[in-house]
């Protein structure tokens, strides 16, 4: 079984300032974890992954993510907010149990960032 | 390269009608399939999920279906739609032995 955690529904930051998005997850195998983006009525866009190798994860528009063990927590970072970053992000986590495991995602219930000037 | 569609983008139906949401994939072969929805306010949830032709496996009940006729083609359906069906519906695939989900631009639909 597994589930994802996102704190906040709503977060608030002003251009430039540091952005962090919390994701925690449970998972009873080694899990895979993913950060998507959606920008207002598109599609999913895969921010960062991560599959097991390093633990700090870098990905697309100067997001990353450390991935903690201990903490089972995936948690997005950006340093200097854009207001181009304004939307919602979703923390995700399955597996590589094998067969479809690994496209079994379970979803948080997302977090939308507002960005203000 | 592989890629994959999903039709119609966007769709407006009424209570009680039937949906047809098709999903295709090219450019790879016996891909494991998926469709998520995404409701209002929510986060994403696995539907249904596919191994093979014919082979379809749901993970909620609901107003919905899934069928997979060929090998790269995955529809979902409904004989009859109800107003909480509305959402956005995503496609996806995995598989080549590649670590990674695919998915498609997705459909809106919005029963009324």
């Amino acid at each position: 079984a597994q589930s994802v955690t996102q704190l906040g529904s709503h977060v608030s930051v002003s251009e430039g300032a540091l952005v962090l998005l919390r994701c925690n997850y449970s998972s009873s195998v080694p899990p895979y974890l993913f950060w998507y983006v959606q920008y207002p009525n598109q599609g999913l866009q895969l921010l960062l992954k991560y599959t097991s190798a390093a633990t700090l994860v870098k990905g697309i528009n100067g997001f990353e993510a450390e991935f903690k063990k201990s903490e089972t927590s995936f948690h997005l970072t950006k340093p200097s907010a854009h207001m181009s970053d304004a939307a919602e992000y979703f923390c995700a986590v399955s597996s590589n149990a094998g067969g479809t495991s690994y496209g079994k995602l379970t979803f948080g219930q997302g977090t939308i960032l507002t960005v203000h000037p | 390269s592989q890629t994959i569609h999903q039709w119609p983008a966007t769709l407006v139906q009424p209570v009680g009608s039937p949906l047809s949401l098709e999903c295709t994939v090219e450019g790879t072969s016996n891909p494991n399939l998926y469709w998520y929805r995404q409701a209002a306010g929510r986060g994403l949830q696995l539907l249904f999920y596919s191994v093979g032709i014919g082979q379809i496996s749901s993970e909620v009940p609901q107003n919905l279906s899934a069928s997979r006729p060929q090998d790269r083609q995955f529809i979902l359906s409904s004989k009859k739609l109800l107003l909480s069906d509305s959402g956005f519906y995503l496609c996806a695939w995995t598989g080549g032995g590649r670590n990674t989900i695919y998915f498609g631009e997705g459909s809106w639909l919005t029963v009324v």
